[in-house]
């Protein structure tokens, strides 16, 4: 068990860029979820894939997100056209059933 | 709809002694979970502990007790004998049947152990 992998950890892009984020989960988990912190608050729930289906998007993913998962295995989430509010930690978790969810470390994304 | 509530914003404690952070939350689904995560300061979220609704005990995992009140919507996480390395943020957390993927969070709660 080599725990859920994020890459970068660190990611300062300027205003209107696009930028893109990866997660490894755990090898054997099916299901992968993208979260979004920000400083003071709880992860929220951005969107939830069961092997490569995306089953559950939360109204905080606008237009300008998009995730994909397209083996079943590790996933992307894309940001375009970046804007300070997306300034953020970006977290994704991973379980099988009847586990909880491990997070991976995060992605901190600066807006300049 | 679903809430967890968090009212400690921070918590200063004494090493070696037990500490209660409080969690309340609402849901009108009869099946649910809870959860406890810490998140140091370098950022991840650590799974602490879980309570399914239905579970007739507390929850324990060594020195993390869930003291499960479900007439109340409480469940708080009890650290005993606490250490410096228990600094950290504390999450409480639940996923209910009506959303059986995402689990949603509390605002969190800021503890420092005092040596």
């Amino acid at each position: 068990d080599t725990g859920v992998s994020q890459n970068p950890r660190h990611k300062i892009t300027k205003r209107g860029q696009n930028v893109t984020f990866r997660c490894d989960p755990i090898s054997e988990h099916n299901r992968l979820y993208w979260y979004r912190q920000t400083l003071g608050q709880g992860p929220e729930f951005l969107t939830y894939f069961q092997n490569e289906a995306q089953l559950e998007k939360s109204r905080l993913l606008s237009d300008r997100f998009s995730a994909e998962r397209p083996k079943g295995s590790f996933s992307t989430l894309e940001i375009q056209r970046t804007e300070q509010g997306d300034s953020a930690m970006y977290l994704c978790a991973s379980k099988d059933d009847d586990q909880p969810q491990h997070f991976g470390d995060g992605t901190r994304l600066s807006i300049l | 709809a679903q809430k967890i509530t968090q009212t400690q914003p921070g918590m200063f404690v004494q090493e070696k002694e037990a500490v209660t952070l409080d969690c309340t939350y609402d849901t009108s689904d009869p099946s649910y979970g809870l959860f406890w995560y810490k998140q140091p300061s370098s950022g991840e979220m650590i799974f602490l502990i879980y309570q399914g609704s239905y579970d007739q005990q507390n929850a324990t995992e060594g020195r993390y007790s869930l003291n499960f009140q479900k007439a109340r919507k409480s469940a708080n996480l009890v650290i005993s004998a606490s250490q410096l390395g228990d600094s950290a943020m504390y999450f409480c957390a639940m996923r209910d049947q009506s959303s059986a993927s995402k689990i949603i969070f509390g605002s969190g709660t800021r503890l420092s152990i005092r040596p």
